[in-house]
């Protein structure tokens, strides 16, 4: 079992529709929750990060932790044709000194949002 | 935000021969950067830890001598790639983490061997 699951997708949804994008994980030391998005032959860009349960909003996106159930979510809302991309979760144990610990990632989800 | 910047962007080279990629945090220091190698349509694989003044830490299957990492200053870190042949074709990445912005990655390094 990987450490850290992702439905790879492909997401088709059609404009302005909200988007919802899950990881699941089996480490209960992850603390560190990322989302990033990744267009074609580029690097990963940060999105949204977070330390702790519950939720974190910046515009149009909403990263959402539930430590109980090992579950974490991305929601677009108001999608646009530029949200296409493959999104990446990524998590990492709690960081007593920032910057040593290795992200484990998900497989990634490549979604396609239709004009 | 915090900045990562990655060079080249693509470069192809012959069988044989070397390649060096670089990785610069432009607005914070790094004492760890990261290294990936993504293949088409997967995630990314993470191929060594650079350290700042000691030698990297390579992840289990990579070799250490056909991916030298080299980490001499707090916002330098190079990648070289030697003795290239056409499966270490891929995309490469860096990431440095930044405190304010947490884990920055470049643009990536598309590499051809041909």
């Amino acid at each position: 079992q990987k450490e850290v699951e992702q439905d790879p997708g492909p997401l088709s949804v059609p404009e302005g529709a909200i988007v919802s994008l899950n990881c699941t994980y089996s480490n209960s030391a992850f603390q560190y929750f990322m989302w990033y998005r990744q267009y074609s032959r580029k690097g990963p860009e940060l999105l949204m990060y977070t330390y702790s349960s519950g939720n974190k909003e910046d515009g149009r996106f909403t990263a959402q932790v539930d430590k109980s159930s090992k579950y974490i979510s991305l929601f677009i809302r108001d999608s646009q044709p530029s949200d296409s991309a493959t999104y990446l979760c990524a998590m990492s144990p709690l960081i007593s000194n920032f910057g040593n610990e290795k992200l484990t990632f998900g497989t990634g989800t490549r979604l396609t949002i239709i004009p | 935000g915090a900045v990562v910047s990655q060079h080249p962007s693509w470069v192809i080279c012959k069988s044989g021969t070397s390649v060096k990629i670089e990785c610069r945090s432009l607005d914070f220091q790094a004492t760890t950067m990261f290294w990936y190698r993504q293949f088409p349509k997967q995630s990314l694989m993470l191929m060594a830890t650079s350290n700042e003044g000691s030698k990297a830490t390579y992840e289990q299957g990579v070799e250490k001598d056909k991916f030298l990492i080299n980490h001499a200053s707090l916002t330098l870190s190079t990648l070289t790639v030697t003795s290239a042949h056409p499966e270490d074709s891929s995309f490469y990445i860096c990431s440095g983490p930044s405190i304010r912005r947490g884990y920055t990655f470049g643009s990536g390094t598309r590499l051809t061997v041909v």
